[in-house]
């Protein structure tokens, strides 16, 4: 199951900032948040992970809660191009220390219009 | 420049065939994964794979099979086991899985499998 909850969707203006919230209230210590976005039948496309931080690059800035139980992913200058579905997902671990695996849950599918 | 290659795009199979989708990386990446997607939902993980010669089953394994001989490919094989296996099939690789990695997982293109 997936350990993120997100608003189905958003609609946001063209050139204004896109702020896109995640719950993940029961994620560990060690698990990192990831944001990704899928565009209609492409392969999703990596945008900003964290795990206790603010971190930002130059595609977006990702803020997480002090007790790291939601995060935002904040697109400062949204365009018709970042219309899409932007999936929060926490990285859990496999078992017998194999590392770790993305759990996806619904996404939001966030529509810049003009 | 490196990526993640998933090859065909579409395919089409039919009832009780077997049915193998590509995924090549040239990332050096060690570990690799595979997710099915449905119509207006996540990806959910079949099999993942960390190191050359071992994989282990995800989420979503009965149906599927995998081979990891070579650090570069991470062939699926969907069987004719898989009672429902009209979907959008993606790769995924990552530097490092290890517990406290911190690394970006690249996907693949994806494939469209339906069946006929």
């Amino acid at each position: 199951d997936a350990k993120t909850t997100q608003p189905p969707s958003m609609d946001c203006a063209e050139g204004r900032a896109a702020n896109l919230p995640c719950n993940h209230s029961t994620i560990s210590g060690n698990e990192y948040v990831y944001w990704y976005r899928q565009i209609h039948s492409q392969g999703p496309q990596y945008i900003i992970h964290g795990l206790k931080n603010n971190e930002t690059n130059e595609m977006a800035s990702l803020i997480i809660t002090e007790d790291r139980k939601s995060s935002t992913l904040i697109l400062p200058h949204a365009t018709l191009r970042d219309t899409a579905v932007y999936y929060c997902i926490v990285r859990v671990s496999l078992p017998y220390n194999q590392g770790g695996k993305l759990i996806f849950g619904q996404g939001t599918e966030l529509s810049v219009k003009p | 420049d490196g990526g993640i290659t998933q090859s065909p795009k579409y395919l089409f199979r039919k009832e009780g065939q077997n049915v193998t989708l590509s995924c090549e990386q040239n990332l050096n990446h060690d570990a690799m994964y595979w997710y099915r997607q449905d119509p207006g939902q996540g990806l959910r993980l079949i099999y993942y794979s960390q190191i050359v010669n071992d994989f282990q089953k995800g989420d979503i394994a009965e149906g599927y099979s995998v081979s990891r001989e070579k650090k570069e490919s991470f062939p699926l094989t969907v069987t004719s086991a898989q009672k429902n296996p009209t979907a959008f099939y993606l790769c995924a690789s990552t530097l490092s899985s290890g517990l406290f990695a911190n690394y970006g997982y690249t996907f693949g293109s994806g494939t469209r499998l339906t069946v006929v």
